[in-house]
């Protein structure tokens, strides 16, 4: 049971590259989210998925694409990177039981963009 | 959802009962308190949440005031290995808004 898992780890683009960030969950979880962390803040909702099929934006949707493939993956896809989406990209998933959500975060992608 | 707002940084000693406030006097009535931490640069980790009861699990204990306007985690037994950023996130939905939380340092 890997949980919520992420590729890649590292990643360097020029600006106006484009590349798609992955993300897995093996829980059988309806709910997966795209979150953003810059140095010194907490983490920002990019978009999120309640279910197969469905996705919607979050905080800070600008620039950014996603696609729930399936109910285990959540890409999402910078298609032309700019400076500003240096970050680090978090995936994590819930299964939402009631009052009960209990987010699991996978262990980050550290993008940087020159 | 409600505004949280919690101190910057805290020490405790190693040990001791690290107490970490958090207000959040906007919330509903139907938004629950969470509680995650950050270890060093790792994805966040979910701790314990609650609505208006007080709630103990394995890693900490939730006092929630009785008018629901603050509340306070406790880690019982601090460890070095606690040493981590702190979020409350008040909530009704399935949506969570991190703050900035509370850089709690565990002294040896």
């Amino acid at each position: 049971n890997a949980g919520v898992t992420q590729t890649p780890k590292f990643q360097v683009l020029k600006t106006g590259q484009s590349m798609t960030l992955q993300c897995a969950q093996d829980m059988n979880h309806n709910s997966m989210y795209w979150y953003r962390q810059d140095p010194g803040m907490g983490l920002r909702l990019i978009y999120y998925s309640a279910s197969e099929g469905t996705t919607d934006k979050g905080e800070v949707p600008n620039g950014y694409n996603v696609s729930r493939l399936n109910k285990r993956e959540f890409s999402l896809r910078l298609e032309s990177a700019a400076p500003s989406q240096t970050s680090v990209y978090f995936c994590a998933s819930t299964r939402l039981a009631g009052s009960y959500n209990e987010q699991f975060f996978g262990p980050g992608t550290r993008l940087t963009v020159l | 959802d409600a505004k949280t707002t919690q101190p910057p940084s805290m020490d405790c000693a190693e040990g001791r009962a690290a107490n970490l406030p958090c207000n959040h006097s906007t919330i509903s009535g139907n938004e629950y308190v969470y509680w995650y931490r950050q270890i060093h640069s790792q994805g966040p980790q979910y701790i314990i949440h609650g609505l208006k009861n007080n709630e103990t699990n394995e890693m900490a204990s939730l006092i929630i005031t009785e008018d629901r306007k603050s509340s306070t985690l406790i880690l019982p037994h601090a460890t070095l290995r606690d040493t981590a950023v702190y979020y409350c996130i008040v909530t009704g939905n399935e949506k969570l808004t991190f703050g900035t939380g509370t850089r709690l340092t565990i002294i040896p």
